[in-house]
């Protein structure tokens, strides 16, 4: 079972281009990488999801290292909004439920 | 726009009391979920189903119980609610594998006094 660890918190400006990172040392070759968004008193919001290298879309990017141990979440210029709990989640999108962990996630706090 | 729906956002029951969270869905999803949120625990699976009449328990189904009779509806049930389990209950769905994109309801704050 892949499991993943990433930050408690970070802290960072409005403007800044932030990048939390996700570490997944025993992923699996059929594993995906994704990334939710939540904001207080709401579930978590899909962001993101990847296999390899680099993936991006409105809200995000996502870049995934050749090994796969780690993947990094890039948010561009980010805003008071942005701040949220990010969960990194690593499995099969053909499987069951095993390892499905969110976890803690990385707490993002943006700063005027 | 997908919409997941669960029936109540804040519930206070009693010690005791039989509890039924429901959860509706109406994307043709066929796997629905049930979370509980707890502070400094995160986000954690209490039981997944993959089809009508399917379940799979998850992390800690101690103490829950879950119905799926028809594809779009989704309970969980408390048999005999207790004060550890005041929490905040979310319930998502997804098509395809629980790893692809799940959508998740506004959450139940679940208060048993």
């Amino acid at each position: 079972l892949a499991k993943t660890t990433q930050p408690i918190s970070m802290d960072s400006y409005e403007g800044q281009e932030v990048n939390i990172t996700c570490s997944h040392n025993n992923i699996a070759t059929n594993d995906y990488i994704t990334w939710y968004q939540q904001f207080p008193s709401q579930g978590p919001r899909f962001i993101i999801q990847g296999y390899k290298t680099k993936v991006t879309n409105e809200v995000a990017s996502l870049f995934i290292p050749a090994d796969r141990k780690s993947s990094t979440l890039s948010l561009p210029r980010v805003s008071l909004s942005d701040t949220a709990v990010y969960y990194c989640l690593v499995g099969d999108s053909g499987g069951g439920a095993d390892g499905l962990t969110f976890g803690k996630g990385t707490h993002l706090i943006i700063q005027p | 726009d997908v919409k997941v729906t669960q029936s109540s956002r804040y519930l206070v029951k009693r010690t005791g009391e039989k509890v039924f969270l429901e959860c509706v869905q109406d994307m043709d999803h066929e796997n629905m979920f049930w979370y509980r949120q707890d502070p400094g625990l995160g986000l954690r699976l209490i039981y997944f189903s993959y089809d009508v009449k399917m379940k799979e328990k998850g992390d800690i189904p101690e103490g829950y119980s879950v119905s799926r009779e028809k594809k779009e509806r989704f309970s969980l049930i408390l048999e005999s609610a207790s004060t550890n389990q005041t929490s905040m209950y979310l319930c998502a769905s997804s098509s395809m594998g629980p790893f692809n994109e799940q959508f998740f309801g506004p959450g139940t704050r679940l208060t048993v006094l």
